[in-house]
């Protein structure tokens, strides 16, 4: 089926460890996402990019780097994690154009981190 | 300054019954779009419907609909009939143009609707 591929589903750390985020997507959309969920709370924006070879900081990108490796893939590294970062992440993608003019934006199912 | 403000954190509807979830938003962006999500406790999310910053018309989705207006940044969404399966987190969220062309996606905090039979 199309659409966003999250892997992995559900993670532990260990305080300090790294782990990397992987998302895949095959619509050929040009913008990618992603996005931290917490507890009772929307989703923040992390990083984003507008095409291949772009990346650029969202709300809360402290702690987080992001690696555009081709139009379809869009990973997340946790370089040192803190349990602060525990957390449901989202990666989404898109097409893109003019603000006004619809477009959906298509989620992965999440990856459910938590870090000790 | 929020750039979009849900300012339900839980509403409790009987069960066919119309419901509307508030949503303001901020945006000096003469261009945008909104958009309402569905976040079951499965925790997918549901694109529902959008609103584009120039459209004449309210958008409408079968049992949703979007009331927009513009003048005062708001865009409520509706919900008729309301049914057991509508209880969910719903999230408001606007799509404005950052820098160089590029847009992003803005999310509220969210509204948890319940449905009570």
């Amino acid at each position: 089926n199309a659409g966003v591929t999250q892997t992995p589903k559900f993670q532990v750390l260990k305080t300090g460890q790294s782990m990397t985020l992987q998302c895949a997507q095959d619509m050929n959309h040009n913008s990618m996402y992603w996005y931290r969920q917490d507890p009772g709370m929307g989703l923040r924006l992390i990083y984003y990019s507008a095409s291949e070879g772009t990346t650029d900081k969202g709300e809360v990108p402290n702690g987080y780097n992001v690696s555009r490796l081709n139009k379809r893939e869009f990973s997340l590294r946790l370089e040192s994690a803190a349990p602060s970062q525990t957390s449901v992440y989202f990666c989404a993608s898109s097409a893109s154009g003019r603000s006004d003019r619809f477009y959906g934006y298509t989620f992965g199912s999440g990856t459910r981190l938590t870090v000790v | 300054a929020q750039k979009i403000t849900q300012t339900q954190p839980g509403m409790f509807v009987q069960e066919k019954e119309a419901v509307t979830l508030d949503c303001t938003y901020d945006t000096s962006d003469p261009s945008y779009g909104l958009f309402w999500y569905k976040q079951p406790s499965s925790g997918e999310m549901i694109f529902l419907i959008y609103q584009g910053s120039y459209d004449q018309q309210n958008a409408t989705e079968g049992r949703y609909s979007l009331n927009f207006q513009k003048a005062r940044k708001s865009a409520n969404l509706v919900i008729s009939a309301s049914q057991l399966g509508d209880s969910a987190m719903y999230f408001c969220a606007m799509r404005e143009e950052s820098n160089f062309g590029n847009e992003k996606l803005t999310f509220g905090t969210g509204t948890r609707l319940t449905i009570i039979p």
